[in-house]
């Protein structure tokens, strides 16, 4: 069965260094977003992509963050100078047209030391 | 101290009950909502989906309800196994156009033999 994935699994990084999550989205799948998910709390939407450029994102979202799909399979998202705060798991996931259910990777967890 | 944001409305069952899971969306203008199972240290997995056209659909051993008077949504879950034991997220896609999943608050359940 098509899957999600995403590496790596576990990410430690220094306050203030640039970090990339990657993510393979399910092949035949034209739309991609990335979530986050800080312990205990509920997914938050970060940023849709679709037709190669982003086409939604929060309020997280900020001149930190960017998203590239730099070839015909990975989806990534770099944070340029992490914070403390972004600690979280990361979760990508795609979905094959509008308004129909997403399929999320395993998640990579961030932590920001 | 303080464990913010660990606080999930929690819903403990014995193994074989049915379990109702509930939620109240925001949006009045959603036409899309899934259920998502979270288990730990795990990416939400799809159980079930249902369109603002329906107000029930059933799955195998899931049933969702759609109230659109009230903004509600609920999952019922059959015979009850501790498999099941995991956080649920209802989420709503508002009909923006790109799929963008907004992620209620999740309720734990725990199935106990």
């Amino acid at each position: 069965e098509p899957e999600v994935t995403q590496t790596p699994s576990h990410q430690v990084t220094q306050m203030g260094q640039e970090v990339i999550l990657r993510c393979v989205p399910i092949s035949n799948h034209l739309y991609f977003y990335w979530y986050r998910q800080i312990l205990g709390q509920k997914v938050e939407f970060l940023v849709s992509f679709y037709n190669n450029e982003i086409s939604e994102k929060s309020e997280i979202f900020d001149d930190q963050f960017s998203v590239e799909r730099p070839d015909g399979s990975n989806f990534t998202l770099k944070i340029r100078s992490t914070k403390l705060e972004d600690s979280a798991m990361y979760f990508c996931a795609s979905a094959k047209d509008t308004n129909t259910e997403a399929f999320f990777g395993q998640g990579t967890r961030l932590t920001v030391v | 101290g303080e464990s913010v944001g660990l606080h999930l409305p929690t819903l403990s069952v014995q193994e074989g009950d049915n379990s109702i899971i509930n939620c109240a969306y925001s949006n009045s203008a959603s036409d899309y909502f899934i259920w998502y199972k979270q288990e730990s240290g795990k990416g939400p997995q799809f159980i079930i989906d249902i369109r603002s056209n329906m107000d029930k659909r059933q799955g195998q051993r899931v049933t969702v309800l759609l109230n659109k008077t009230v903004k509600h949504l609920s999952l019922q879950i059959a015979a009850t196994q501790p498999g099941d034991s995991a956080v649920y997220f209802c989420a709503e896609i508002p009909n923006s156009g790109y799929s963008t999943l907004t992620f209620g608050k999740g309720t734990m359940l725990l199935v106990s033999p």
